[in-house]
């Protein structure tokens, strides 16, 4: 079993939906999470840090559910733009483990 | 203001050929980062250096993969004799102080095609 799953998807959804997907970890001891974002054959860049308390950035939400050992990411009002895949990231002491990605695909 | 610039953008080589690919990081970063990504394992760490030392190299595949950063601004990985198996897209990221708690910020990478 990988340490860091994702749902490959793909997520296809109309334009304006709310999404939600979620990143599982197993180790206990994983310490800092994030989301990347990656458009097709470019480089990951950083959405968003999530936090224990959970924080939001415009139509962005993210959550850490550190009891059932899952991170979310919730997009409200979807656009276009927002097609790409979603990566996420679970750091434990000097490991980066980045999870194989969930794509997301908006249609008009 | 420069990003992580990474060199070449394409390599195809063949079977048993040294590949060298470069990197050069954000200026006043103290992280670099070398990673490969291909469809069946996804984005995978290979390496890391703070402030030039290596700090974690238990990604690197084996033997044939080194990597360097003599100096702040630049790192090279190196594949000696490649492999087919060897072709992916190569990802250099560097990030300041904190490491992999902090953003890190991505070349384009490097398209590596192995025949």
């Amino acid at each position: 079993r990988k340490e860091v799953e994702q749902d490959p998807g793909p997520f296809n959804v109309p334009e304006g939906a709310t999404v939600a997907f979620n990143c599982t970890y197993s180790n206990s001891a994983s310490q800092s999470f994030f989301w990347y974002r990656q458009d097709c054959r470019k480089e990951p860049k950083l959405l968003m840090s999530v936090y224990s308390s959970g924080n939001e950035d415009g139509r962005f939400t993210a959550q850490l559910n550190r009891a059932s050992q899952y991170i979310s990411l919730l997009i409200r009002d979807s656009k276009l733009s927002d097609s790409a895949t979603y990566l996420c990231v679970v750091n434990r002491a000097s490991k980066i483990i980045f999870g194989s990605g969930t794509r997301l695909s908006i249609r008009p | 203001d420069a990003g992580v610039i990474q060199s070449p953008r394409h390599e195809v080589t063949e079977m048993g050929q040294e590949v060298t690919l470069r990197c050069k990081p954000i200026s006043g970063h103290d992280y670099l980062f070398w990673y490969r990504q291909t469809m069946m394992r996804g984005l995978e760490l290979l390496i890391y250096f703070n402030n030039n030392v290596p700090i974690d190299d238990s990604g690197m595949p084996e033997d044939r993969f080194s990597a360097k950063m003599p100096n702040a601004s630049f790192s090279t990985l190196k594949i000696q004799p490649s492999e087919p198996r060897d072709s992916a897209v190569y990802f250099c990221a560097s990030s300041l102080a904190g490491g992999p708690d902090n953003e890190q910020f991505f070349g384009p990478g490097t398209r590596l095609t192995v025949l």
